[in-house]
């Protein structure tokens, strides 16, 4: 069984350009979760759809990250216009139903460079 | 918001001695897990903890969840090089489809 996929696995990119990134939970996990964690610091949550609904977008830094998931099937993340703050790995995260007890599968994750 | 923290931040161990992990959660949790990070590699879950007073062992891993389920422990028993990476708690609170909210990790350094 294929795991959590993400694409790209690097990426460079500089101030103020856009940046999408993919993520692909593995085949029927309903719940679809976004990470991200900056060097050093703790893998911070930020948000988690349930099909193709946003369940909670409450860690979403500002409006200039968008979330979707069309189909409910894969996810992309947006940065649009990226900073320099935004650097870190974007880590995806699914699991197969809604619930207290489920553990999540995790993606290699998105290393994000702004430069 | 429910914050969790987790100590130490690093440590490094000669292989062979043991090595502990402690987390603590702002609120009760529903539940803890544990993610194990290699380094260049991405979180993988461990295991986890439901039960007030729980303990679980894996191998050389012995997992706990306290009485009042705020706070967890990992504990290793004579480390590894294969032990290296970083260890993540991840605590979910009450009320519902809460996400996880991790810890900042340990990363566990071995020497041989």
């Amino acid at each position: 069984e294929a795991g959590v996929t993400q694409f790209p696995s690097h990426s460079v990119i500089e101030k103020g350009q856009t940046v999408t990134l993919r993520c692909d939970p593995i085949s029927g996990h309903d719940n679809l979760y976004w990470y991200r964690r900056v060097m050093g610091k703790e893998i911070k949550f930020l948000l988690h759809f349930v099909k193709e609904s946003k369940q909670d977008e409450s860690g979403m830094p500002n409006n200039r990250f968008l979330a979707e998931r069309t189909g409910g099937t894969y996810s992309t993340l947006k940065v649009q216009p990226a900073e320099l703050e935004d650097s870190g790995v974007y880590f995806c995260a699914s699991s197969p139903r809604t619930g207290l007890n489920t553990e999540a599968f995790f993606g290699q994750g998105t290393r994000l460079t702004v430069v | 918001g429910q914050q969790v923290m987790q100590i130490p931040q690093y440590q490094h161990v000669q292989e062979g001695e043991d090595f502990t992990t402690y987390c603590n959660s702002s609120t009760t949790l529903s539940n803890i897990q544990w993610y194990k990070q290699r380094p260049g590699g991405h979180p993988v879950f461990l295991i986890q903890l439901v039960k007030s007073g729980e303990v679980k062992k894996q191998k050389r891993l012995t997992f706990q969840f306290g009485e009042a389920k705020k706070n967890s422990s990992l504990h290793i028993t004579a480390t590894q090089t294969t032990d290296v990476g970083t260890y993540f708690c991840a605590g979910r609170d009450w009320g519902g489809n809460t996400p996880l909210v991790f810890g900042k990790g340990t990363r566990l350094s071995v020497i041989a």
